[in-house]
């Protein structure tokens, strides 16, 4: 089974810092990577879905990288609010249907 | 308003009792498949769907049935549940490929 893991596990932040997680994966077999974002008491809402070696995308005040040789992409998050508050997934796909998930980042952005 | 919706949201039910966590998504998506997801684990695959009439094993379906009869439905099965199915499940629907579209999830609990 691809293992997917993903650091820290949690972390704490004041207000306006900016902050960023780690995503690994295994790079055989990649297919792409998905990230969403949780809040608690609602379901995981996609942020982006990467595939190219290289790959960065952005969303307002949130981007991601994405090296596929390697294994890894970040998740970045520019000045940090406390609505940015939730726990931060990532998924690696084996081809178009089956999905591994990372077990997250939960963020608390402190006011 | 573009959903995926899952009934029921909360059941207790015990051991060996038969039931069905139905799943229904509005948005004409070929892919649906089912999570579930226990404390320090990620989302685990359980079953998934390309499209009416094929459906294929995620990493843990021992225990679990499906079936797409209709592209908007994907039901999930427990014929005879017990203790350690207890956990929250999540439905979610998508173009193959894409970003998923997550459910409300559905707490069981299995006494």
């Amino acid at each position: 089974i691809l293992n997917v893991e993903q650091s820290p596990q949690s972390l704490h932040v004041q207000e306006g810092d900016s902050t960023n997680f780690t995503c690994s994966f295994p790079s055989s077999n990649f297919y792409a990577l998905h990230w969403y974002r949780w809040e608690t008491a609602k379901s995981p809402e996609a942020l982006f879905v990467m595939t190219l070696n290289g790959d960065e995308k952005k969303k307002g005040r949130i981007s991601a990288t994405l090296n596929t040789k390697e294994g890894y992409s970040y998740l970045y998050i520019k000045g940090s609010q406390p609505e940015d508050s939730a726990t931060y997934l990532c998924a690696a796909a084996r081809g178009t249907y089956k999905y591994i998930f990372g077990t997250g980042t939960r963020l608390k952005v402190l006011a | 308003e573009a959903q995926v919706t899952q009934n029921p949201r909360y059941l207790i039910t015990v051991t060996g009792k038969k039931l069905t966590v139905t799943c229904s998504q509005n948005m004409n998506h070929e892919y649906m498949s089912w999570y579930r997801q226990d404390p320090g684990l990620g989302l685990r695959q359980i079953y998934y769907s390309m499209n009416v009439e094929v459906t294929d094993k995620g990493d843990v379906p021992e225990g679990y049935k499906v079936s797409r009869k209709e592209k908007r439905n994907f039901p999930l099965i427990l014929e005879s549940p017990s203790p350690n199915q207890t956990s929250l499940y999540f439905c979610a629907s998508s173009p193959p490929g894409f970003e998923q579209f997550f459910g409300p999830g559905t707490r069981l609990t299995v006494l």
